[in-house]
């Protein structure tokens, strides 16, 4: 069926690293751009990146630019982030999800995954 | 504080009607920029609810309804149920930030 799964959060130590897999199925992938979002405890829904179908092209929140990067590969059918310099405030669920577009041009978000928890503590 | 404004809670009993609303500004919902509406039951993902301002995907009970007028938005629910009881979420895009998506805080929903 159509669905997300990420994988690869768990505990990592401050200024550490972790990378985040994306598992799409279902749906042809590579016709979607993806997008990673995050939920801090408790706390709202924050935008971090998204990416074009082809993988060309990523955008980024200013909170993710510089320590995350996003990638995709079409072959395997899946989503990468990469994040760098773990800071505590980086705690967070982090979920995939796929992008569709509104009448004026600007995305909305579709499928989402169960999403993965990332915790950065010592 | 996000961008979006969405009061932190409201709450209503079974069968009635509540509104949930998004506020923003003349750089995001005011523009005439597109609502978008999130669902997350609690434990779970958020799910897509409204799109485009006022459409609901396919599955989507038409209890949920959503409108726009000036610089905010509402999602309405009729017939409200137990099963309603969640977080819900406004967003949209904003032309003064370097971001491309902006979301409210968020709005607990409490069914009496």
């Amino acid at each position: 069926q159509v669905q997300l799964v990420e994988s690869g959060g768990g505990l990592v130590k401050p200024g550490g690293s972790l990378t985040l897999s994306c598992a799409a199925s279902g749906f042809t992938f590579s016709d979607y751009y993806m997008s990673w979002i995050r939920q801090a405890p408790g706390k709202g829904l924050e935008w971090l990146s998204y990416i074009r179908g082809s993988g060309g092209t990523v955008y980024y929140a200013d909170s993710a630019k510089g320590r995350f990067t996003v990638s995709r590969d079409n072959a395997k059918n899946s989503l990468y982030l990469q994040m760098n310099s773990l800071r505590a405030e980086d705690t967070a669920v982090y979920y995939c999800a796929r992008n569709r577009w509104d009448s004026s041009g600007y995305t909305y978000f579709d499928l989402w995954g169960r999403g993965t928890l990332v915790t950065v503590s010592s | 504080q996000s961008v979006l404004t969405q009061p932190p809670s409201v709450s209503g009993a079974p069968g009635q009607r509540v509104t949930i609303s998004c506020t923003g500004s003349s750089s995001n919902i005011g523009a005439g920029y597109d609502v978008h509406w999130y669902q997350q039951l609690p434990g779970t993902a958020p799910k897509l609810l409204i799109y485009g301002n006022n459409n609901r995907p396919s599955g989507v009970p038409d209890r949920f309804s959503g409108s726009k007028s000036g610089t905010s938005a509402s999602l309405a629910i009729t017939g409200l149920q137990a099963e309603d009881e969640a977080d819900y979420y406004c967003q949209s895009y904003d032309s003064s930030l370097s971001g491309y998506v902006v979301f409210g805080g968020g709005t607990k929903l409490a069914v009496l």
